[in-house]
């Protein structure tokens, strides 16, 4: 089967920097997700990686190692807007469904 | 950027009705939708792949007779929670790739389903 793991729960404090991890063991692999998704609501995209190394895109950043199937999504400049469950997932092949990690729920406490 | 329009955003039923859930497509055209389901605090796991003009492809574990998908148009996908129980209380989304390369997926805004 498909595994994707991250943390379960995560506190930071507004303004810091927070790094959220994800390994995976997947049969295949056409390319790593993160999103954000605030309770009740849809998720939101924030980055993809099929390349090794890190994107970023304002307050955000990804990065990917495939040699290790590993990822993980940093944000700085933390906002208390940012509690939320970010999700990350990983597409195993040509255009299949993603299969999604449990997310972590990360807080931002004053 | 890509919307993906859902609705209900929220239902309540009484157990052993069905419940219609559709998701369309509003400014592109999607021939695949994928169909998810969330209980509180667990990931979004995969119900099924909606065709248009096929048969939807189900998950392992997922009962075509009581979640029944419909995607007659190239905007328009179903879903349809037939005779309802507690258990089947959840939130459904559904999504559909963008084709711009990248392949991302966007996602309407979810349906909560609470069977009484």
């Amino acid at each position: 089967g498909q595994n994707i793991d991250q943390p379960t729960e995560m506190t930071a404090t507004e303004g810091a920097i927070v790094q959220i991890n994800c390994t995976y063991q997947t049969s295949g692999f056409n390319g790593l997700f993160w999103y954000q998704q605030h309770a009740g609501e849809a998720p939101t995209f924030l980055s993809y990686n099929v390349l090794d190394g890190l994107e970023e895109k304002g307050r955000f950043s990804s990065f990917l190692s495939r040699s290790k199937g590993y990822s993980y999504l940093l944000l700085k400049e933390l906002q208390m807007k940012d509690s939320a469950s970010y999700l990350c997932a990983v597409r195993i092949s040509g255009n299949t469904p993603l299969v999604f990690g449990k997310g972590t729920r990360l807080s931002v406490i004053a | 950027g890509a919307v993906v329009s859902q609705h209900p955003s929220w239902v309540i039923c009484k157990s052993g009705t069905s419940v219609k859930i559709e998701c369309r497509s509003l400014d592109f055209q999607a021939t695949t939708m994928f169909w998810y389901r969330q209980f509180p605090k667990q990931s979004l796991m995969l119900m099924a792949t909606s065709n248009e003009g096929s048969k939807a492809t189900y998950e392992q574990g997922v009962e075509k007779d009581k979640f029944l998908i419909n995607h007659a148009s190239l905007t328009l996908s179903t879903l349809t929670v037939t005779s309802a129980h507690p258990e089947d209380s959840s939130f459904y989304i559904c999504s559909a790739p963008e084709r711009s390369g990248r392949e991302k997926l966007f996602f309407g805004s979810g349906t909560q389903l609470s069977v009484l």
